[in-house]
């Protein structure tokens, strides 16, 4: 079982370039969530996908953010332009939605360093 | 208000210690409660549910009070290997995301 992959791990960029984030969430799940996690904001959920639709992208900090999800097992998070205050762990995570809990998996996370 | 709130610590202990870490909760429509654990530079992992009679798995014992609004987490015979931060997450209902606190990072020295 490999989990949920993201790629590239490391992403160290400059300000106003653009920045592609990957995520391949487990097998199976129908459920993908997109997080940010920074020391003074902790984890923040800023978007989620059901069967590969949106749902809920009100925690997308601005338009320079967006998200898609082709398909079942591919996601992307772009940021464009980025700006040196986006530096932060994303985190994707993926489970079966359900109406009783299901353990939500993350990834290892995109550590993204704009300078 | 944050929705879920924990004290940030971090909570320096000897090994063999026993710790208590407390989280509240502002939605009171709130259903599911957890504890996920997260290492230094890793990504968080559950830890374990939190059920209203409280729940015990080995030294770690969950409490809920859902008229306070309030989760807990003890743990007993800390180990250097429970040196982490510990994540408070609730959840309105099973289709909707998680909402994780800040995390309460734990130290444990020998």
């Amino acid at each position: 079982d490999a989990g949920v992959i993201q790629s590239p791990r490391h992403e160290v960029t400059e300000m106003g370039q653009e920045v592609t984030l990957r995520c391949k969430p487990i097998s199976g799940h129908n459920s993908l969530f997109w997080y940010r996690q920074t020391m003074m904001r902790g984890l923040e959920l800023l978007i989620y996908f059901n069967n590969n639709v949106p749902i809920d992208d009100s925690g997308m900090p601005e338009d320079r953010f967006s998200a898609k999800m082709p398909n079942a097992s591919f996601s992307t998070l772009k940021i464009q332009p980025s700006e040196p205050r986006d530096s932060a762990v994303y985190f994707c995570a993926s489970r079966e939605k359900g109406g009783t809990y299901n353990e939500q998996f993350f990834g290892p996370g995109t550590r993204l360093t704009v300078l | 208000r944050k929705e879920v709130e924990q004290d940030p610590g971090p909570f320096n202990v000897p090994e063999g210690a026993t710790v208590a870490f407390n989280c509240t909760y502002s939605n009171s429509a709130s259903q599911s409660f957890f504890w996920y654990r997260q290492d230094c530079r890793k990504e968080p992992k559950l830890l374990m549910s939190v059920y209203s009679s409280g729940n015990e798995d080995g030294r770690f014992t969950a409490q809920l009070n859902r008229a306070s609004q309030y989760i807990s987490l003890l743990i007993r015979d800390s180990k250097l290997s429970d040196s982490a931060t510990y994540l408070c997450v609730v959840q309105t209902s099973g289709n909707t995301p998680l909402v994780f606190g800040k995390g309460t990072r734990l130290s444990v020295i020998a």
